[in-house]
């Protein structure tokens, strides 16, 4: 399988938990991305990674949220001290960030990680 | 800030029927558009994207999108209705914020229902 994947698929927690969410982007792409998607709603933009390096965070993303892209390949979004807002599907994607592309554009999601906070 | 939307929550079509999901976009520059498709609790496929050249993009699955400028839109449309199309459907933009970062904006989305 040569797609993004996201471990674990689903993840129910109680409030107050620390969670962690993994993002293992295509083999060759060296730009990553997180989206938060609520229900009824599109996705929304959290965080972007250019290898291992976080160049953009949204508002959204909140002090009890990190990131990280250690070695430039697979990504870990935590979040501490979980709420029941924090509910959501968390969704990575990849692209192949070529300078000058289109390429560049487009992006590969994975299936995501369900959260629930109870 | 540029924004996506697409005026209707939710479509229901019979099988077979034509259908067209409306997307308008607000954007300054020249924008890069896409169509994904979601199914119950998946991750998002990408049906069909526009960059320049040819205004009509042809996609997976027998969809098609028209890019006109001039009304700002970029819908999606398809001949004839599958059952399996039933999903929901989000149209986005791609915006370049500095740098390397070419973030999507999403629409909310249309939900497709099929009646057989």
């Amino acid at each position: 399988d040569t797609g993004v994947s996201q471990d674990p698929r689903h993840k129910i927690t109680k409030r107050g938990q620390n969670v962690t969410f993994r993002c293992d982007p295509i083999s060759e792409h060296n730009r990553l991305y997180w989206y938060r998607q609520t229900l009824g709603q599109g996705p929304e933009f959290l965080t972007y990674f250019q290898n291992e390096a976080q160049l953009e965070k949204s508002r959204l993303l909140s002090d009890r949220f990190s990131a990280e892209r250690p070695k430039g390949s697979f990504s870990t979004l935590e979040i501490q001290r979980t709420e029941q807002g924090d509910s959501a599907m968390y969704l990575c994607a990849s692209s192949a960030g070529l300078a000058g592309a289109l390429l560049s554009y487009e992006q590969f999601f994975g299936p995501g990680t369900r959260l629930t906070v109870l | 800030a540029q924004s996506v939307t697409q005026p209707d929550i939710h479509i229901t079509v019979s099988e077979g029927a034509s259908l067209e999901l409306r997307c308008n976009y607000s954007y300054g520059a020249t924008p890069y558009l896409f169509w994904y498709v979601q199914s119950p609790g998946q991750g998002l496929q990408l049906l069909l994207k526009y960059f320049s050249g040819d205004t009509l993009v042809q996609g997976i699955k027998g969809f098609e999108a028209e890019f006109k400028r001039s009304q700002s839109s970029f819908n999606l449309r398809k001949p004839s209705v599958h059952w399996s199309d039933a999903a929901e459907y989000f149209c986005a933009v791609a915006q370049n914020s500095g740098g390397s970062n070419y973030k999507l904006t999403f629409g909310k989305g249309t939900l497709l229902t099929v009646n057989p």
